[in-house]
């Protein structure tokens, strides 16, 4: 049982590059969110999807952009990448708004 | 605007003790709070979730009491051992909410 799956894990981009974060998971879950956690930040939420076809801003969602086509699949997508978005980013999923989120071993994204 | 406090400082403590972390929030108004493990170079893990109307959850050497008029949440571990050794994150959520928002969390360290 694979859970939550985040693709790639590492990831070194220059300034001005655009890439895509993938999200997977198995668990048939309905909501999806997308967070970065900076050092002394704590986790933020970018996106967050609450089922197929749907998103939503989150808390930080400049410079982002995300799709849902497919209920197992979240995508991040970042079209011009800049310094201020080397983070770690964590995919997580949950049945419902207040059910446990079950999280992915996050994507470690440098921008130089 | 809402905010949630842990305490940035780690909590060492000794094999065998009780840990008790705190989770403080202010413009708030939870039906549920959640809080999660998360180790290094991992993505946070679903420990308790408690309800507004739910003052304690145990679950084996865990406990969570929350305390809604004091805009408390706290977090205690007995017989602590060096495995216990981890970031703890809390997350409130109100009712209407369709998203979690983290604390910072708190380093414990247990030691020999």
């Amino acid at each position: 049982n694979a859970g939550v799956t985040q693709t790639p894990k590492f990831r070194v981009l220059k300034t001005g590059q655009s890439m895509t974060l993938l999200c997977a998971q198995d668990m048939n879950h309905e909501y999806m969110y997308w967070y970065r956690q900076d050092p002394g930040m704590g986790l933020r939420l970018i996106h967050y999807s609450v089922g197929e076809g749907t998103t939503a801003k989150g808390e930080v969602p400049d410079g982002y952009n995300v799709s849902r086509l497919k209920k197992q699949n979240f995508l991040l997508g970042l079209e011009s990448a800049a310094p201020s978005q080397t983070s770690v980013y964590f995919c997580a999923s949950s049945p419902l708004s207040n059910q446990p989120q079950h999280f992915g071993d996050g994507t470690r994204l440098s921008i130089l | 605007s809402q905010k949630i406090e842990q305490n940035s400082e780690a909590l060492n403590i000794q094999e065998g003790k009780t840990a008790t972390l705190t989770c403080n929030y202010t413009n708030y108004s939870p039906a549920y709070l959640q809080w999660y493990r998360q180790d290094p170079g991992r993505g946070p893990v679903f420990l308790l979730l408690i309800r507004e109307n739910e003052k304690e959850k145990r679950k084996e050497r865990l406990k969570v009491t929350f305390d809604t008029t004091l805009k408390q949440s706290l977090f205690h571990i007995t017989a602590s051992q060096p495995a216990d050794s981890a970031t703890y994150l809390c997350a409130p959520l109100s009712g209407t909410a369709s998203k979690l928002t983290f604390g910072t969390g708190t380093r414990l360290q247990v030691t020999l």
